[in-house]
């Protein structure tokens, strides 16, 4: 069965600091993987999402970065971080077959970012 | 994606059938009702999804009206772990490249012991 993992569970964070938050995905391959942030009354909001080693598009510009080394891992970063990146964030996977027309997507257990 | 409504909160006596109601008058024919719960600071998990038959699988049923506008999402014997907010969605065929889910208030169910 398919897992996902994400680390670490809760991260205070200075502002200015830099971000590195990690997601891996066992038993699938070549998963869609995806990142969003929930904020308190703001809803789930997509960062990023990827369909392959090295392939990121980007919901929404700010200064977050994502990166995709290896098949099964997503890494959020940021080089400097703001007040406003606080939240709870999440990773996702989802395995697009080309006889379905829609695609599950599967949450980890999340990041809870303090910036202080 | 067509919008949703849900009742803001629900109570359930433990052991019985819980029943969530969600309206999505506005659905258009390739799009997806899917349901997913979101315990107190767990990240949200999947439970089904349905076009137009009824679904059912380990965790629940899924009834969606003949007119696919709107449906019930049933928990046949409701226990305390049960209690979260429970997401009612519309999602669009995925080959259109729209990849975000988005959730709105959702209904908070309180399973009570």
């Amino acid at each position: 069965s398919q897992t996902i993992h994400q680390w670490p569970a809760t991260l205070v964070q200075p502002v200015g600091s830099p971000l590195s938050l990690e997601c891996t995905v066992e038993g699938t391959s070549n998963p869609n993987l995806y990142w969003y942030r929930q904020a308190a009354g703001r809803g789930l909001q997509l960062l990023f999402y990827s369909v392959g080693i090295g392939q990121i598009s980007s919901e929404v510009p700010q200064n977050l970065s994502a990166s995709r080394p290896q098949d099964r891992q997503f890494i959020l970063s940021s080089k400097k971080l703001l007040l406003s990146d606080s939240g709870f964030y999440l990773c996702a996977w989802s395995v697009s077959r080309g006889n379905s027309r829609t695609d599950t997507q599967y949450f980890g257990p999340g990041t809870r970012l303090t910036v202080l | 994606d067509a919008k949703t409504t849900q009742p803001p909160s629900m109570d359930c006596a433990e052991g019985r059938a819980a029943n969530l109601p969600c309206n999505h008058s506005t659905i258009s024919g390739n799009e997806y009702v899917y349901w997913y719960r979101q315990i107190h600071s767990q990240g949200p998990q999947y439970i089904i999804h349905g076009l137009k038959n009824n679904e059912t699988n380990e965790m629940a049923s899924l009834i969606i009206t003949e007119d696919r506008k709107s449906s019930t999402l049933i928990l046949p014997h409701a226990t305390l772990r049960d209690t979260a907010v429970y997401y009612c969605i519309v999602r669009v065929d995925w080959r259109t490249g729209r990849r975000a889910l988005t959730f709105g208030s959702g209904t908070r169910l309180q399973v009570q012991p």
